[in-house]
Parts: C-alpha cells; sequence; structure tokens
C-alpha cells in the first residue's frame, strides 16, 4: 500500500516532443505528490508537485496531471530539449506522516537532438 | 542562499567499520530527512530529525543512527558496515516537520570494500 509505480523504466524522446512519465498509487492517504530531477553525481531537485485538491498543474514546460478516482498522476515535459535528459522520480506522501516522501523507481529520459 | 550541503562527497570504508555522514540544512529550515539511494532505484527514507528530535524511521536496521544540533544541521551514523550499505545517501531539508516540499542535497557517495 506504500508503494508508488512508475513507468516507464527508460523513455527516448526526440527535441521538441512530448514526454510522459506515469506513477500509479494504492494508498488514498497520500496527499502530496512532488516529481523530481536527478542528473548523474547530482541529488534530487524539486520540479513540480501537486496536492488532489487539482488535477493539473503546469509550470513553464512542465505539467502534472492528477487522477484521484484512478489513483494516477502524470509528468509532462513540452518541448522537450537535450538538457532535459535526466532520471525522472514521482514520489508521494502521507498527511498523518507527511515527513517521508516514498519514491518510484524512476525513469531515466534521453532527449535526442 | 546556499543549498543543503552534505560531506564528505565521496567514502570508502570496509566492511565493519564505522562511517559518519554530515549534513547542514537550508537556512532557516529546521527538519532534516536521510535517505539511502541505491543504484538504478528510488530514495528510500531512513530518518526525520525536527528540533533536535527523531520524528520518524524508516525499515532500517538499528545500525543506523543520526542526531541533530542546536543548529539544525545532523549526523547520520551506520556500524558494523556491510558491503549492502554501499548507496547514495541523501540528506534533505524542510521548513517544519511535516511541511513539504522537501530539498535535497547532492549527497555523500558511500562505497564499501
Amino acid at each position: 500500500q506504500q508503494q508508488v509505480k512508475q513507468s516507464p523504466q527508460s523513455l527516448i524522446v526526440q527535441k521538441g516532443g512530448i514526454s510522459i512519465i506515469n506513477c500509479a498509487y494504492e494508498n488514498t492517504a497520500f496527499d502530496y505528490f512532488p516529481w523530481y530531477q536527478q542528473f548523474p553525481g547530482k541529488g534530487p531537485a524539486l520540479l513540480i508537485a501537486i496536492r488532489p485538491d487539482v488535477s493539473e498543474k503546469k509550470e513553464g514546460r512542465f505539467t502534472i496531471s492528477f487522477n484521484k478516482s484512478a489513483k494516477q498522476f502524470s509528468l509532462h515535459i513540452m518541448d522537450s530539449q537535450p538538457g532535459d535528459s535526466a532520471t525522472y522520480f514521482c514520489a508521494a506522501s502521507n498527511g498523518d506522516s507527511s515527513y517521508k516522501l516514498i519514491f518510484g523507481s524512476g525513469t531515466r529520459l534521453l532527449v535526442r537532438p | 542562499d546556499a543549498g543543503v550541503t552534505q560531506s564528505p562527497t565521496h567514502l570508502i570504508k570496509t566492511r565493519g567499520q564505522q562511517v559518519t555522514l554530515r549534513c547542514s540544512p537550508i537556512s532557516g529550515h529546521k527538519s532534516v530527512s536521510w535517505y539511502q539511494q541505491v543504484l538504478g532505484q528510488g530514495p528510500q527514507f531512513i530518518f526525520q530529525y525536527y528540533e533536535k528530535e527523531e520524528r520518524g524511521r524508516g525499515n532500517f536496521p538499528d545500525r543506523f543512527s543520526a542526531r541533530q544540533f542546536p543548529n539544525y544541521s545532523s549526523e547520520l551514523n551506520v556500524n558494523a558496515l556491510l558491503l549492502g550499505d554501499s548507496a547514495l545517501y541523501l540528506c534533505a531539508s524542510s521548513l517544519g516537520w511535516r511541511e513539504q516540499p522537501q530539498h535535497f542535497g547532492d549527497g555523500t557517495r558511500l562505497s564499501i570494500l
């Protein structure tokens, strides 16, 4: 119940294309859903986050879509650039114990020039 | 402003040894969490500290311990190191105990020989 399942494991997109990464969860008590971007040798950097009271949040080229009934959320990267090539992690936390982030297994994104 | 800083950057130890990792949170942040990231996986929660008290603990053995100092910096200690402890150890800070987001440092890469 504490798992967050992320797909795909890896993704190759052409420059200018849309990258889509999906996550699914079981625990309906989760109330905070961030996405982190991690480059090799670096720590995860917060990209964008959403709470279940909204279905979509957009920041620049990054959009989170949230489907509460399906218990799924996804990250869309519009106009993908080679500099977006990194590993992306979705995560979730429970309001009763919101100190703890439960991470997905990660998606390695490669954007080809 | 400085982000979360961790030291050392890299560390090589042998089985059975003990190690201490250090973390300084973002200025103004009072909560520090530790995560372990094994190569190719998402980070896993180890501890959270707030106001020098442990507020949460993940599924890790008692060989793992931590503490937080009055200036909100933190140390993670691991005793009797095993080969399986080889990982990137990440520190994250947030404003308060149950507050998001958490901002990560670049981690300490620990290798056990």
